[in-house]
């Protein structure tokens, strides 16, 4: 069965910052990842997804995620955040066993200070 | 953003009553999905759905039940509800068989059970 983990539950960051949003997962065989955006009061948007091939992925709003199979991680990154940054990120996984089937991690809330 | 409409977006109800949610999508896609948000757990698969009157449980199915009788509909429905059913309740969609395929959500129905 496959696992998301992301290791941290809030992470503060000052405005023009860089970030780096941890996601490690668990599986048997290839994977899917993805990493989804939640503002207030509002549903998820894709920011970006791995599918196959380059390690490095690009998604909106200028966050990147890299691909790492031999530690199983897949953690998103923005070399400078902005205030309409903060929200809630979410890491997902799926794979050929899964069907369309996403498991979640448990969220990671980034809050930009001025 | 993916034609998605949840309703109702709020609503308050008391333990034992049912409730039926309703999820409309103007995609046609074929896959269609009931989570639930709680805190910590990120998002949780209730039940989910590959077509027509065809549907399957997830990982949190107990207590719930679906039907969906048209390509556009589908509905989740709490027989009894219990105040542990209190949560964030949120549709996807997805348009491929693939696992790879990003699923894409509506704005979610926040249901509180007293």
């Amino acid at each position: 069965a496959q696992s998301v983990t992301q290791l941290d539950s809030q992470v503060p960051v000052f405005e023009e910052a860089p970030v780096e949003l941890r996601c490690n997962y668990s599986s048997s065989v290839s994977v899917y990842l993805f990493w989804y955006v939640q503002y207030p009061n509002q549903g998820l948007q894709l920011l970006l997804k791995y599918l196959s091939g380059s390690t490095l992925v690009k998604g909106i709003n200028g966050f990147e995620a890299e691909f790492n199979k031999s530690q199983t991680s897949f953690h998103l990154r923005k070399p400078s955040v902005h205030i309409s940054d903060t929200a809630e990120y979410f890491c997902a996984v799926s794979d050929n066993n899964a069907g369309n089937m996403l498991t979640f991690g448990g969220g990671t809330r980034l809050m930009v200070k001025p | 953003d993916a034609g998605i409409t949840q309703s109702p977006r709020h609503k308050v109800t008391e333990t034992g009553t049912p409730v039926t949610l309703r999820c409309h999508q103007t995609e046609n896609h074929r896959y269609m999905y009931w989570y639930r948000q709680d805190p910590g757990h990120g998002l949780r698969l209730i039940h989910y759905s590959y077509g027509v009157k065809d549907t399957d449980k997830g990982e949190v199915s107990d207590g719930y039940s679906v039907s969906r009788s048209k390509t556009e509909d589908f509905l989740l429905t709490l027989e009894s509800a219990t105040s542990s059913q209190t949560s964030v309740y949120f549709c996807a969609i997805s348009e491929a068989t693939g696992s790879n395929q990003p699923q894409h959500f509506g704005d979610g129905t926040r249901l509180s059970i007293l």
